[in-house]
């Protein structure tokens, strides 16, 4: 297994523009995350899955955020309108039922102007 | 509630000396807590976890209940243990649900 893919690499965009973040995660596993890194805040959880199902978006800072999991393996982060203090690394992990280990993908890296 | 602090964003120390990387937590019930590593230009992956009582890379850590604490300690810090570390929490009825603290860059000196 290649482990959590995530996808782009990077992403820069301009103030106002939709941002897609798409995730794959290892497959078999039934818990996937979204989680944000900045240097202020540390690794902030945004939303997470379970069987596909949205179960806790407490996380998810206002309403320009969303997050869908159409199937076990795809997972999408939306942001729109894009702001710059969107600009952070964004992780997708995902992790067994009965475990606790998180697998991360690569993170994306975004930078709204 | 649970919630986990690191109170050092930045550690340095030189290769050879001891170091502790400190890490609390707030949460009311039997807390699971990791420790997570991300060395440079690698993934975010896991160090260790409590449950375990194990050494990995000969780094330790002890769950005190009574401080509320879980800091990850080596005796004889290596260039190679550079990297950023984030203990984490999980617990309560979210369970799947895993609390990172901000993380703590150390920094080994040769």
């Amino acid at each position: 297994d290649a482990g959590v893919i995530q996808s782009p690499r990077h992403e820069v965009t301009e103030m106002g523009q939709e941002v897609t973040l798409r995730c794959k995660p290892i497959s078999g596993h039934d818990y996937l995350f979204w989680y944000r890194q900045t240097m202020m805040r540390g690794l902030e959880l945004l939303i997470y899955f379970n069987n596909n199902v949205p179960i806790d978006d407490s996380g998810m800072p206002e309403d320009r955020f969303s997050a869908k999991m159409p199937n076990a393996s795809f997972s999408t982060l939306k942001i729109q309108p894009s702001e710059p203090r969107d600009s952070a690394v964004y992780f997708c992990a995902s992790s067994l039922i009965t475990g606790q280990k998180l697998f991360f993908g690569s993170g994306t890296q975004l930078s709204v102007l | 509630a649970q919630r986990v602090t690191q109170p050092e964003k930045l550690l340095s120390v030189f290769k050879g000396a001891p170091v502790e990387l400190k890490c609390n937590y707030s949460y009311s019930g039997s807390p699971e807590l990791f420790w997570y590593v991300q060395y440079s230009r690698q993934r975010l992956q896991l160090l260790l976890r409590h449950i375990s009582r194990e050494s990995i890379k000969g780094f330790t850590a002890d769950l005190n209940k009574g401080e509320t604490s879980f800091h990850l300690k080596k005796p004889f810090a290596q260039e190679e243990d550079s990297a950023m570390y984030y203990c984490a929490l999980a617990g309560g009825t979210s369970y799947g649900k895993l609390t990172f603290g901000q993380g703590t860059i150390l920094t080994v000196h040769p």
